[in-house]
């Protein structure tokens, strides 16, 4: 498996606040990528996914895509205390159904 | 987003017991289930890929015959986990891959807590 990098935080920032998280991939064929929010005790959540360098928005949510650095970013605007998840990236090489590769993931906490 | 069902959500077995976790996508059809296992404090571990009526890819490491796997049907795959022992006690995850427009999206079950005693 090739290797998806983040940083494990935890990231704070304040409430209302943009929150930036980064992440590197090692596999230049990577085609599909992904971020996933995941609290405590739960299991992941899908929501962004990215597949052509640029931005995408939705919502609050905005995914990066820069394949020549290989690099995604999610940057959440007026961050709120329900953000405080751990947030991870993945990776897939393919369209298609095979595994996604993800990262350690970053724990983002937003103080009130 | 998909709707992805995991049952039972949590489980306390006794060592040496076995366990069957389901997991079904609700609103549309998987060929391709993947499942996980997720430790405290540490990131997911892909387990094995289920395809639809084939055998299942096992990751290295993951013994087989321990983790049975069966998907039977496009909206059905099972883990079982034989002869459980204390060190299996995990949280499993199950995913189920669905295509939108030209690309496939995964979407994880809320998962089952594994307790072996």
């Amino acid at each position: 498996q090739k290797e998806v990098e983040q940083n494990s935080g935890p990231l704070s920032v304040p409430e209302g606040a943009i929150a930036s998280l980064n992440c590197t991939y090692s596999d230049r064929g990577s085609q599909s990528f992904f971020w996933y929010r995941q609290y405590s005790g739960k299991s992941p959540e899908l929501i962004m996914s990215i597949y052509s360098n640029g931005d995408k928005e939705d919502g609050r949510f905005t995914a990066q895509l820069n394949k020549a650095s290989q690099y995604v970013s999610l940057l959440i605007r007026d961050s709120q205390p329900s953000d405080s998840a751990t947030y991870l990236c993945a990776v897939k090489r393919s369209r298609g159904n095979t595994p996604l590769v993800f990262g350690k993931g970053t724990r983002l906490s937003v103080i009130a | 987003g998909a709707v992805v069902s995991q049952h039972p959500s949590r489980v306390i077995c006794k060592s040496g017991t076995s366990v069957k976790i389901e997991c079904r996508s609700l609103d549309f059809q998987a060929t391709t289930m993947f499942w996980y296992r997720q430790f405290p404090k540490k990131s997911l571990m892909l387990m094995a890929t289920s395809n639809e009526g084939s055998k299942a890819t096992y990751e290295q490491g993951v013994e087989k015959d321990k983790f049975l796997i069966n998907h039977a049907s496009l909206t059905l795959s099972t883990l079982t986990v034989t002869s459980a022992h204390p060190e299996d006690s995990s949280f499993y995850i199950c995913s189920a891959s669905r295509l939108r427009g030209s690309y496939n999206e995964q979407f994880f079950g809320p998962g089952t807590r594994l307790t072996v005693l």
